[in-house]
C-alpha cells in the first residue's frame, strides 16, 4: 500500500537558518503530493502541494519539488522565524483514491 | 468565516459512554473526511464520505459510524467509548475525490476517555 515516510525531530534550528524536512513516499502510479502544517492547538492547513512530477510547490517561503527519480518531497525553507515553529506533515493522495496518508510528523523549534 | 467547522472542541467521557462529533463545512463541497490523530502526532484516515459512497478505512472498530444529515454535514458517532479512542479526531472536505483536490481541515476535537 501507499505510505509517505518523514525525518524524525523534532528538528531544532535558530532563527533566520536554512530548514530541510526530508519526505519519501511509496505509491502505484503517480500520487499528488502535499506539505500540510499543524500551529499548537491548531487543526492542518495546506502548506503547499504538486500534483506531478517535477512540479514545485511554494507558499510562505517554503518550498517543495516532486522527484519522482527519487521519490521524494522534501521541504525547504532558506531563513526560518520563530513563527515557523510547529509539525509539518507530509502526504500523497493517489489518483485511485480520494483519502490522504500522511507521514508522521516532523517537529520544527524555532529559537530565536 | 470558518470553512470547516467542529463541535465540541473538547470532550472528556467515562469508558463505556457514547458520543457524538459533529462537522460541518460551508465550502460547498461534496466528500467529507473523519481522521484521528494518536499521542504521537500520527494521522490516520478513518472515513472518507460523499453522497453516493462511503469509504471505511478496515482498520476502524464498528463502533465508529459516520452519519451525514446532509452534504455540508458529517458527524462521527462512536459506541461504547474505550481509553485507546482518546485522541483527537479531525474532520476535512474537499471539492471531488481527484488526486489533485485539496483537503481543508476543522480545527479538531480532543477526545479524552477516562
Amino acid at each position: 500500500g501507499d505510505s509517505v515516510t518523514q525525518m524524525e525531530g523534532p528538528v531544532t534550528l535558530s532563527e533566520e537558518a536554512f530548514l530541510t524536512i526530508n519526505c519519501t513516499y511509496t505509491a502505484t502510479g503517480y500520487p499528488s503530493l502535499f506539505w500540510y502544517v499543524q500551529y499548537p492547538g491548531e487543526g492542518l492547513q495546506l502548506l503547499l502541494k504538486a500534483t506531478k512530477a517535477d512540479d514545485k510547490g511554494s507558499n510562505k517561503g517554503f518550498e517543495a519539488t516532486y522527484r519522482k527519480e527519487t521519490t521524494s518531497f522534501h521541504l525547504e525553507k532558506g531563513s526560518v522565524q520563530v513563527s515557523d515553529s510547529a509539525v509539518y506533515f507530509c502526504a500523497l493522495k493517489n489518483n485511485a483514491g480520494n483519502m490522504l496518508t500522511f507521514g508522521g510528523g516532523t517537529r520544527l523549534m524555532v529559537k530565536p | 468565516d470558518t470553512a470547516v467547522s467542529q463541535t465540541p472542541k473538547y470532550l472528556v467521557t467515562q469508558m463505556g459512554n457514547d458520543k457524538s462529533i459533529k462537522c460541518e463545512q460551508n465550502l460547498g463541497h461534496d466528500t467529507m473526511y473523519w481522521y484521528k490523530q494518536d499521542s504521537k502526532k500520527f494521522l490516520k484516515i478513518m472515513f472518507s464520505y460523499n453522497n453516493k459512497e462511503l469509504i471505511i478505512n478496515e482498520t476502524v472498530p464498528n463502533r465508529f459510524s459516520p452519519k451525514s444529515p446532509d452534504k455540508a454535514h458529517l458527524n462521527l458517532h462512536i459506541n461504547s467509548l474505550e481509553l485507546g479512542d482518546s485522541a483527537v479526531y479531525f474532520c476535512a472536505s474537499s471539492h471531488g475525490q481527484g488526486g489533485g483536490q485539496t483537503q481543508y481541515f476543522g480545527p479538531g476535537t480532543r477526545l479524552l476517555v477516562l
